[in-house]
């Protein structure tokens, strides 16, 4: 199973909008709506933020938002802040009855 | 409060053997399925595998089938990462994690703190 493909790196400006893409194969990301989000701050665990393709855990912020269409998730991050400033992993179910992870990105808050 | 606590950093010989534990609490453990996450050092997290303590159903990842063992003891809410031989390799952070699975959804929701494993002659 190979990792799902995302940029290595994204930047924005606080207050700027951005979005991570997310791109797999029907066996994965295209075939189901199972498509979740972490944030990971270094020397941190992971932490959930989206599930099932677009829906945000309680206590997650209302700027990230996330969609798919077809074989390709997107993570819109709206209102950039400092505290954004982490990597951030796309996960999907698979056909395998497994889950995939994505290649990881980091934001960098410029 | 749904928490699961890892064990403590490990450093060991290339060769030997070696149980990681993962204990829940705040929760049912026997309904939830349970699994590890290996992150490589300044690399991307890798999905290993899981367990459903209720019947101890079993899933890997192709990539660690064989490699490691995944198992969980209901009487005291604990799953475990094992290897018999390990490998330099094998040097990781490992994170356990709940997966909501069933119901209409497959994710993440709860993981551990992590612990690290060092594998070194």
């Amino acid at each position: 199973q190979s990792a799902l493909t995302q940029p290595a790196s994204v930047s924005g400006s606080p207050g700027q909008a951005i979005t991570i893409s997310c791109t797999g194969t029907s066996s994965d990301v295209g075939g189901y709506k199972y498509v979740s989000w972490y944030q990971q701050h270094p020397g941190k665990a992971p932490k959930l933020m989206i599930y099932d393709v677009s829906n945000r855990p309680s206590g997650v912020s209302y700027r990230f938002s996330a969609s798919k269409s077809g074989n390709t998730a997107s993570l819109t991050i709206s209102g950039l802040q400092a505290e954004d400033e982490a990597d951030y992993y796309c996960s999907s179910y698979t056909s395998s009855s497994s889950y995939v992870f994505g290649t990881g990105t980091k934001v960098t808050v410029v | 409060e749904v928490r699961l606590v890892q064990s403590g950093a490990e450093v060991k010989k290339p060769g030997e053997s070696l149980r990681i534990s993962c204990e829940a609490s705040g929760y049912s453990f026997n309904t939830y399925w349970i699994g590890w996450v290996r992150q490589m050092p300044g690399k991307g997290l890798e999905w290993m595998g899981i367990i459903y303590p209720g019947d101890s159903d079993t899933r890997y990842s192709p990539s660690f089938q064989g490699q490691v063992t995944i198992s969980a003891d209901t009487s005291s809410t604990t799953a475990y990462l094992q290897w018999s031989s390990l490998k330099v390799s094998d040097t990781a952070m490992y994170y356990c994690a709940r997966h909501e699975e069933g119901s209409g959804s497959n994710y993440m929701d709860v993981w551990g703190k992590g612990t690290t494993v060092t594998v070194s002659s």
